[in-house]
């Protein structure tokens, strides 16, 4: 069975500062991992996904995440926030050919 | 238009009465899955369906049916309504599970339940 933990409900950064989201996994086999961001009453959509190969995974408006194993980690950054990434923000996982695992979410606020 | 639909987006109802919603894919997508986003906790699995008359239940199934008669329809039925499904339910859909290619899965705009 897979499971995640997202660190931090809600975290803040001010317009221009490094935006960092953690997510650490739970997975008995190779893991699958995803992030997706829902933007106010909107459904989510795909930021990024690691599946094989490279550890390091570029994804839209600037955001990135690495694939640790040996952290179970696969935390999302992006080097300068932008007012319009505040949203909420979710880690996913499967084990292949099993349906996502969701995280419970982190809202991204961005100040000005 | 192409694309994932919901309907209603909003719906208030009474407890005990049967409610259905609908969700649309244009995409021919093989899979497709239901979910609740709940304070708290996140987006949970109710069902999700790999092709037409193929379902499977997902983390929270108790008190929801589904039925795929039609690769683009997959409609969500509350039997009888409890006040605990209250929430936003969201419809998406795949070319593939995850782990495939086509894994990429696209999400309906929700829709948003009111249990009296």
């Amino acid at each position: 069975a897979q499971s995640v933990t997202q660190l931090g409900s809600h975290v803040s950064v001010s317009e221009g500062a490094l935006v960092l989201l953690r997510c650490n996994y739970s997975s008995s086999v190779p893991p699958y991992l995803f992030w997706y961001v829902q933007y106010p009453n909107q459904g989510l959509q795909l930021l990024l996904k690691y599946t094989t190969g490279a550890t390091l995974v570029k994804g839209i408006n600037g955001f990135e995440a690495e694939f640790k194993k040996s952290e179970t980690s696969f935390h999302l950054t992006k080097p300068s926030a932008h007012m319009s990434d505040a949203a909420e923000y979710f880690c996913a996982v499967s084990g292949g050919n099993t349906p996502l695992v969701f995280g419970k979410g982190t809202r991204l606020s961005v100040i000005a | 238009d192409a694309g994932i639909t919901q309907s209603p987006r909003y719906k208030i109802t009474e407890t005990g009465r049967q409610v259905t919603l609908m969700c649309h894919q244009t995409w021919s997508h093989s899979y497709m899955f239901w979910y609740r986003q709940d304070l708290g906790h996140g987006l949970r699995l109710i069902y999700y369906s790999a092709a037409a008359d193929i379902t499977d239940k997902g983390e929270v199934p108790d008190g929801y049916v589904v039925s795929r008669s039609k690769t683009e329809n997959f409609p969500l039925t509350l039997e009888s309504a409890t006040r605990s499904q209250t929430s936003v339910y969201f419809c998406a859909s795949s070319e593939s599970i995850p782990g495939g290619g086509t894994d990429t899965q696209y999400f309906g705009p929700g829709t948003r339940l009111t249990v009296l």
